[in-house]
């Protein structure tokens, strides 16, 4: 059974880079199909998705993110990654790395999740 | 972009059934899932292409999807299913998006 496990700073100052490293066991990172996400979840607040990235290299932003975001995958070290750049108090959040699961024909969701990880916007 | 709207919040007796909706436009002609987050923890997969169930989730969940309405059904409601909901839909263009998500409290 896959797992996953986010990693990263807890605490970024405003206009930097945010960045995360999702690490993934327990399953191939390049078998079976999957994209890889990333969510992320302010205090109190919704889910929202960031975006997702497969092995190969092709990857999908939300439009509300797109111009700040970069996700990436390594399959030699099973990991992925989020670069957020020039962040603000408002990305204080809980960050959730997840995989996709399902395809273009059907449809895709979110079969497995991290604990997730809290990334504080603060000088 | 594509809007959802979920109920902010649901109240359900013990033993009834809980159904909690997401709406969208013609969103029957779309994938939906659905997820359970309790308190503290991370959200977890209870349907997912409208009304499959993973392994693992109790036959009391159940998912339909139809026009502009998906429909998360929980039935004979445990304390343990309290919890906030959300909907996520995907499609073509618009990708990924969650719905606001929906608060079931247990009576």
């Amino acid at each position: 059974q896959v797992q996953l496990q986010e990693s990263g700073p807890g605490l970024v100052k405003p206009s930097q880079t945010l960045s995360l490293t999702c690490t993934v066991s327990g399953d191939s990172m390049t078998s079976g199909g999957y994209f890889w996400s990333w969510i992320r979840q302010p205090a109190g607040k919704g889910l929202e998705w960031i975006g997702r990235a497969y092995f190969s290299g092709t990857t999908n932003y939300s439009p509300s993110l797109k111009s700040r975001v970069t996700i990436s995958v390594d399959t030699s070290k099973k990991q992925f990654f989020l670069k957020l750049t020039s962040v603000t108090a408002a990305d204080t959040a809980v960050y959730y790395c997840a995989r996709v699961g399902g395809n273009s024909e059907f449809g895709y969701y979110l079969d497995s999740w991290g604990q997730g990880s809290l990334v504080t916007v603060s000088s | 972009s594509y809007v959802l709207t979920q109920p902010p919040s649901i109240s359900v007796a013990p033993g009834k059934t809980a159904s909690i909706t997401c709406g969208g436009d013609s969103i029957g002609y779309k994938s939906v899932s659905w997820y359970q987050q309790r308190p503290g923890q991370a959200p977890v997969l209870v349907i997912y292409l409208d009304s499959a169930r993973p392994s693992g989730i109790p036959e009391r969940f159940s998912g339909s999807n139809s026009w502009n309405t998906a429909t998360l059904t929980i039935s004979r409601v445990e304390a343990g299913d309290e919890a906030d909901y959300y909907c996520l839909v995907w499609d073509r263009p618009h990708d990924l998006i969650f719905g606001p998500g929906t608060k079931v409290t247990v009576l």
